[in-house]
């Protein structure tokens, strides 16, 4: 298995609501990512996970909540969101190669 | 601060032509070198890839130029189809670090 599977693929939430995202690859990957990505942008990283401990925030709202239960599985816990916040949100993982940066589909966030 | 420069930001050529993307970085940390094609509503994808010790890559009609002394590195598409119509990133990462550097992105359309 050499993808990253993201879900939901699309999610619209009130500006009150708690959602979360899941993000998941059995390729054996350490490190984990969360990227922003903005309409006609490039993505814009988030956090990351190496070994299942937090190694990068990058002074993202406390707003968003990473979490990464074991070795496979990232999400990305979601409160009190603004519209601005409407996004790509993706998830990707890496080896230890630095070839081996795979990123998944993304979830399409509308914050209503 | 960009670490990555990008250009053009979109590009319109003809199908059979050559589609040339250039960038340019300042970090001489930076070692390895990949292109993302994106098509929308889907993750970025690695396309092709480079190691500063080479010149050139060469992956079908795909091929990366490398210039270490002018620190700067581009994609060409040969003969360019409708199919690669996509946006294409280039990015850049240093060995040890946890961060993937992004452009600013090229939208290619190429026209039937």
């Amino acid at each position: 298995d050499t993808e990253v599977t993201q879900t939901p693929k699309h999610l619209v939430m009130g500006m009150t609501n708690k959602k979360s995202l899941k993000c998941e690859q059995h390729m054996g990957h350490r490190a984990m990512y969360w990227y922003k990505q903005k309409a006609k942008k490039p993505p814009e990283l988030m956090f990351v996970y190496s070994y299942e401990k937090l190694s990068i925030n990058e002074s993202v709202p406390s707003r968003f909540s990473p979490e990464c239960p074991n070795s496979s599985l990232l999400n990305l816990h979601l409160h009190a969101l603004q519209p601005e916040d409407s996004a790509l949100y993706l998830c990707a993982s890496r080896g230890t190669a630095p070839e081996g940066y795979t990123f998944g589909s993304g979830t399409r966030l509308t914050v209503v | 601060q960009q670490q990555v420069k990008q250009s053009p930001q979109s590009l319109i050529v003809q199908k059979g032509g050559i589609s040339i993307i250039n960038c340019a970085y300042e970090n001489t940390a930076f070692d390895y070198f990949p292109w993302y094609q994106q098509f929308p509503g889907k993750g970025p994808a690695l396309l092709i890839a480079i190691r500063p010790d080479v010149s050139e890559k060469k992956e079908g009609r795909f091929t990366i130029s490398f210039n270490k002394s002018a620190k700067q590195f581009s994609l060409h598409i040969m003969d360019s189809q409708p199919g690669d119509s996509a946006t294409y990133f280039c990015a850049a990462r240093s060995t040890g670090a946890n961060n993937l550097f992004f452009g600013t992105g090229t939208r290619l359309t190429v026209i039937p």
